[in-house]
């Protein structure tokens, strides 16, 4: 079955520890993304990226890194420079076909919590 | 300015009956799509329905259809005969062709369906 995995469904972190979200399609698509989710809220994108080996900062793009070394994996770091990291934390992913009516497919989501 | 506007936090519906969930969008790009979600508690992203801006006609899928107003830059998601499997969060969101590859969201609205 084709689809977007994401790794753990829970995490927890201490304050002042990195962490490591991760992101596996097996859909074929260029494009990846990382939105985060605070409670009663829309989706903000954290990052994307539209190919391998390159990526783009999105809106709330602090305190946060990726990578895109191959097309299947888009990992996020959660570092200890982002302040209020507690949030659900969803991945993405769209073909790169110029297709406008083509959805962003997603993973089920990682929540985040700080202790 | 908010690209994506959905000014209903919480609706409520009776079993059976059709709600309408409201949004709004703000572009300028000649070409855009138009997208809404539901999600769960699970967490979930589940894809409904696709508008393009140069559909003639509104787009259905099956108890679903999408009241598009191009001229007022709204894209309501009507949803038919409401069951209670319907009571989640949802979420419309705007790829533009200048922007391709990012989707933005609005901030949701949670749609309680009543027995």
């Amino acid at each position: 079955d084709g689809g977007i995995t994401q790794s753990p469904k829970y995490l927890f972190r201490k304050e002042g520890q990195n962490v490591t979200l991760s992101c596996e399609q097996n859909l074929n698509h260029d494009a990846m993304y990382w939105y985060r989710q605070d409670p009663g809220q829309g989706l903000r994108l954290i990052y994307y990226s539209q190919i391998v080996n390159d990526f783009q900062k999105g809106d709330i793009a602090e305190g946060y890194s990726v990578s895109r070394e191959k097309k299947e994996s888009f990992p996020l770091t959660v570092t200890s420079a982002q302040k209020n990291p507690t949030a659900f934390y969803l991945c993405a992913s769209s073909p790169e076909s110029g297709a406008m009516n083509t959805e962003a497919f997603f993973g089920q989501g990682t929540r985040l919590t700080v202790v | 300015a908010q690209k994506i506007t959905q000014t209903q936090p919480g609706m409520f519906v009776q079993e059976k009956e059709a709600v309408t969930l409201d949004c709004t969008y703000d572009t300028s790009d000649p070409s855009y799509g138009l997208f809404w979600y539901k999600q769960p508690s699970s967490g979930e992203m589940i894809f409904l329905i696709y508008q393009g801006s140069y559909d003639q006609q509104n787009a259905t899928e099956g108890r679903y259809s999408l009241n598009f107003q191009k001229a007022r830059k709204s894209a309501n998601l009507v949803i038919s005969a409401s069951q209670l499997g319907d009571s989640a969060m949802y979420f419309c969101a705007m790829r533009e062709i200048y922007n391709f590859n990012k989707f933005y969201f609005g901030s949701g609205t949670k749609l309680n369906v009543k027995p």
